[in-house]
């Protein structure tokens, strides 16, 4: 099946750390994504990882990947309340006739407190 | 600024009106997407254009009709709307449909609401 879940909510504290994680269920997942959405804008790239790789680190943001647990995480160093958002998790699948696919996830909602 | 401008940002109208949303990417892209976002749920691909052939329709009720005139614009014609079709409704462009690393590059969205 072709399915990726993530909490809904996380809640942390200004200068915390943040772990939002996802899971996916599609075996052919090639590029897995990290989306940010502030209130009233669209969708942002954040990072993407391949699926050979098991982490990627960029400035704040780590993204570890457990390809056997097909377990995806976004950590967030040092949160400000500017990190504040909707973060989606996002895999692309093969889908028929060699076309890619791309599968959402539900959201999570970042809450950053002072 | 990601290089997708939608117009126009927010809009309401009656189930019996006629609309228009557009969608602009400057990026050079070949394929440009619709999508319906409503809350709890999640995101809906809608349509799917690649060098302004449509290749992808998931269900879309017939009151809204796509249009894609050239590589760069796209258009989703709207008409004898419900209320359940209040949403944020989403373009998105990429480089390639049929490469793996897909990144999808986002408008602001149009938020609608449906009287």
């Amino acid at each position: 099946g072709e399915d990726v879940e993530q909490s809904l909510f996380l809640s942390v504290r200004e200068g915390d750390s943040s772990v939002i994680n996802c899971t996916y269920t599609d075996s052919s997942s090639t590029y897995l994504y990290w989306y940010k959405q502030e209130p009233g804008a669209g969708l942002q790239l954040l990072t993407y990882i391949f699926s050979n790789m098991d982490m990627k680190q960029d400035q704040r943001l780590t993204v570890l990947l457990n390809k056997k647990d097909k377990h995806l995480s976004l950590r967030i160093a040092d949160t400000q309340t500017g990190d504040s958002a909707i973060y989606f998790c996002a895999e692309t699948i093969n889908n028929a006739g060699n076309n890619r696919k791309l599968i959402w996830g539900l959201g999570t909602s970042l809450a950053v407190n002072p | 600024e990601t290089g997708v401008t939608q117009t126009p940002r927010h809009l309401v109208m009656g189930m019996t009106n006629k609309k228009s949303l557009k969608c602009e990417q400057h990026l050079g892209h070949n394929a440009m997407y619709w999508y319906k976002q409503s809350a709890k749920k999640p995101l809906e691909l809608m349509f799917v254009y690649s060098l302004e052939e449509r290749v992808e329709n998931n269900s879309v009720p017939s009151r809204f009709s796509p249009e894609c005139p050239n590589s760069s614009h796209l258009f989703l014609h709207l008409h004898t709307l419900q209320p359940e079709d209040s949403a944020l409704y989403l373009c998105a462009s990429s480089q390639d449909r049929a490469v793996a690393k897909n990144i999808q590059y986002f408008g602001a969205g149009t938020r609608l609401s449906v009287l």
